[in-house]
């Protein structure tokens, strides 16, 4: 059984640059959860995709966007990068999108992580 | 809204020495609690969980009780080893239509020989 895999491992880029992050879910998961992880700090909860659409979001502006294919597999897209992007960024797959009050565990990936100059 | 609250870091600790991390919530309904992982450089690993007051999570020699009355979390090991060294995060589940872990800052563990 292959883990939740990233791409990349890390990146560099810009201010006002665009970047796309990857996330292949576990096998079996239909669910994929974004969150970022600022230096010190827990993962703050970005969104989620289940079944190709956005199912929740956080307290992130529209530049964050995503998608989810129909294999699984998501990208997170940040446009008009800012300096207090920089952070690990977390991908976690399940099976199902929960919210019912069961909890579906989120199998997490090593990380993308982003440094914005 | 959701949040949770876990002492902070860093703790260093001999090998062998008694470890508890605090964590306390605050959510809606009736959450389900989490103890996650991070060793260096790799992604989040849940440790342990209990899904309803009083459950007690358990693994690898670590231990946490879901306590409402105290909207508590604590983590507990007895003998900690060298290899126990990550950062340890504190986490909620509120269901009820959230689809979200809500994390804590993060403990970071530091065990010496």
């Amino acid at each position: 059984e292959t883990g939740v895999t990233q791409s990349p491992t890390h990146l560099i880029k810009t201010r006002g640059q665009q970047v796309t992050l990857r996330c292949s879910s576990q096998s079996g998961h239909n669910t994929v959860s974004w969150y970022q992880q600022a230096l010190g700090q827990g993962p703050q909860f970005i969104f989620q995709y289940y079944r190709e659409e956005e199912n929740g979001r956080g307290n992130f502006p529209p530049r964050f966007s995503g998608l989810q294919f129909p294999n699984y597999s998501s990208e997170l897209n940040v446009n008009a990068l800012e300096l207090d992007d920089s952070a690990l960024y977390l991908c976690a797959s399940s099976l199902g999108q929960g919210g019912g009050g069961s909890y579906n565990e989120q199998f997490f990936g090593p990380g993308t992580r982003l440094t914005v100059l | 809204g959701n949040s949770v609250t876990q002492m902070e870091g860093p703790v260093t600790l001999s090998e062998e020495a008694f470890l508890t991390i605090n964590c306390t919530y605050t959510a809606t309904g009736y959450p389900s609690l989490f103890w996650y992982v991070q060793y260096p450089g790799e992604g989040l690993q849940l440790l342990l969980k209990a899904t309803k007051a009083d459950d007690k999570g358990s693994n690898k020699g670590f231990e946490a009780t879901y306590r409402k009355e105290t909207t508590s979390f604590h983590l507990e090991k007895g003998s900690v080893q060298v290899s126990d060294s990550a950062v340890y995060f504190c986490a909620l589940y509120s269901g009820a239509g959230s689809y979200q872990l809500t994390f804590g800052k993060g403990t970071k563990l530091s065990v010496i020989p």
